[in-house]
């Protein structure tokens, strides 16, 4: 149980593209997904918190207009990368709640931009 | 101030050995810790939540200690399976959730 997947799992683009992410708990709803990031040896970094049906809240320093959050459902959120740039290139994983204290994650999405 | 640090590693040992992280954050009113591993290009995986009592799995014991802002992991009887990152996780939210990952220490266990 508690199985979260992501999609895609990679992906390769130009340089002004817009890359969509998709994050779903398969076996639980969740109440609360989280939106990370994480570059080449460094740890994970929390960029936005997204709640069923409410507006995402993004962490201090990240754009909420270059990374758009939709959390539409109970178990799909979907993270948006617009007009995105080489230093956007990273590992973006996403978590899914389905209580306090809980989180269960996304085997990650590597996003390349050329 | 970072919120939350770690032993910056990386942790070199043979297999059998014990080895033991530390942790520290900065935030006195976290209420939740956690432990978990990540593998090279994985996503983090769970290892334990720590209890203010201190707690254990197996080879792996997790102690907290409120007063001093510190978090401990020891790995005893290390396996070469035991590589991997490991990340202390504080939940510096009261009521909600509000994870922060430290840096992670990267432990390779030598045949």
């Amino acid at each position: 149980g508690a199985v979260v997947s992501q999609h895609p799992s990679w992906v390769i683009c130009k340089s002004g593209t817009s890359v969509k992410i998709e994050c779903r708990s398969l076996d639980f709803q969740a109440t609360t997904m989280f939106w990370y990031r994480q570059f080449p040896k460094q740890s994970l970094m929390l960029m936005a918190t997204s709640n069923e049906g409410s507006k995402a809240t993004y962490e201090q320093g990240v754009e909420k207009d270059k990374f758009l959050i939709n959390h539409a459902s109970l178990t799909l959120s979907t993270l948006t990368v617009t007009s995105a740039h080489p230093e956007d290139s990273s590992f973006y994983i996403c978590s899914a709640s389905p209580a306090r204290d809980t989180q269960y994650f996304g085997p990650g999405t590597r996003l390349t931009v050329l | 101030r970072k919120e939350v640090e770690q032993d910056p590693g990386p942790f070199n040992v043979p297999e059998g050995a014990t080895v033991a992280f530390n942790c520290t954050y900065s935030n006195s009113a976290s209420q939740s810790f956690f432990w978990y591993r990540q593998d090279c290009r994985k996503e983090p995986k769970l290892l334990m939540s720590v209890y203010s009592s201190g707690n254990e799995d197996g080879r792996f014991t997790a102690q907290l200690n409120r007063a001093s802002q510190y978090i401990s992991l020891l790995i005893r009887d290390s396996k070469l399976s035991d590589s991997a990152t490991y990340l202390c996780v504080v939940n510096e939210d009261n009521y909600g959730q509000n994870f922060v990952f430290g840096p992670g220490t990267r432990l390779s266990v030598l045949p």
